[in-house]
């Protein structure tokens, strides 16, 4: 498999429970991101893991928690969401010197 | 504070004809701009970029315009084909020398090509 992929697609959760996202990218890059795409917001850089080091964490809350094993995977770590928290959660690899990033397809989630 | 705007939130075209996407930004150590198309359910696709260092970008059908001193870009599509109806996300990047490429984005800008 190619690209960057993320699982799941779509989730439910509610606010007392704790679920995972999960990135994988089979690019060969070293800098991996996690993006929140809201309704008329920007996307909004949440973290930045460069050589699995986290470089950027952009006043993230603490409910969301990233973890970067190896520069191929990528997690972010949820619990105690609010309903605001619903979202496109986006993953994004790249180099660290490149200017591209390469998007996967992103996890709907939906906090109830 | 948004560095990077995109004003338009949708825009409608006839198809054959050109499509202008605008985006302005704020921050003056911006020096690389990059364009992303995303259809629904999909994640952003990388489309076109330009350098500070240039004013022009054409790849096919699509070319964009840097005017430093507006601070503003656009990117041009002509002519535009229906398949091209999408979301339209403005980024930019820092002049940093290499060190991140922490990619900052606008709202983005529905685009609708009418058959």
């Amino acid at each position: 498999e190619t690209g960057v992929t993320q699982t799941p697609r779509h989730l439910v959760m509610g606010m007392t429970n704790k679920k995972s996202l999960k990135c994988e990218q089979h690019l060969g890059h070293n800098a991996m991101y996690w993006y929140k795409q809201s309704a008329k917001k920007p996307l909004e850089l949440m973290f930045v893991y460069n050589f699995k080091e986290q470089t950027e964490n952009n006043s993230v809350p603490s409910r969301f928690s990233p973890e970067c094993p190896n520069s191929s995977h990528l997690f972010l770590h949820l619990h105690t969401l609010q309903p605001e928290d619903s979202a496109l959660y986006l993953c994004a690899s790249s180099q660290v010197r490149g200017k591209g990033y390469t998007f996967g397809s992103g996890t709907r989630l939906t906090v109830v | 504070d948004q560095q990077v705007k995109q004003n338009s939130p949708s825009l409608s075209v006839q198809e054959g004809r050109i499509s202008i996407l605008n985006c302005d930004y704020t921050n003056s150590m911006f020096d690389y701009f990059l364009w992303y198309k995303k259809y629904p359910a999909e994640g952003p696709t990388f489309l076109i970029s330009i350098s500070s260092i240039k004013d022009k970008n054409e790849d096919g059908r699509f070319t964009v315009f840097l005017n430093k001193s507006a601070k503003h870009l656009s990117l041009h599509i002509v002519p535009s084909q229906p398949g091209d109806s999408a979301v339209y996300f403005c980024a930019a990047s820092e002049a940093d020398g290499g060190a991140t490429n922490k990619l900052i984005f606008g709202t983005g800008t529905l685009l609708a090509v009418q058959p």
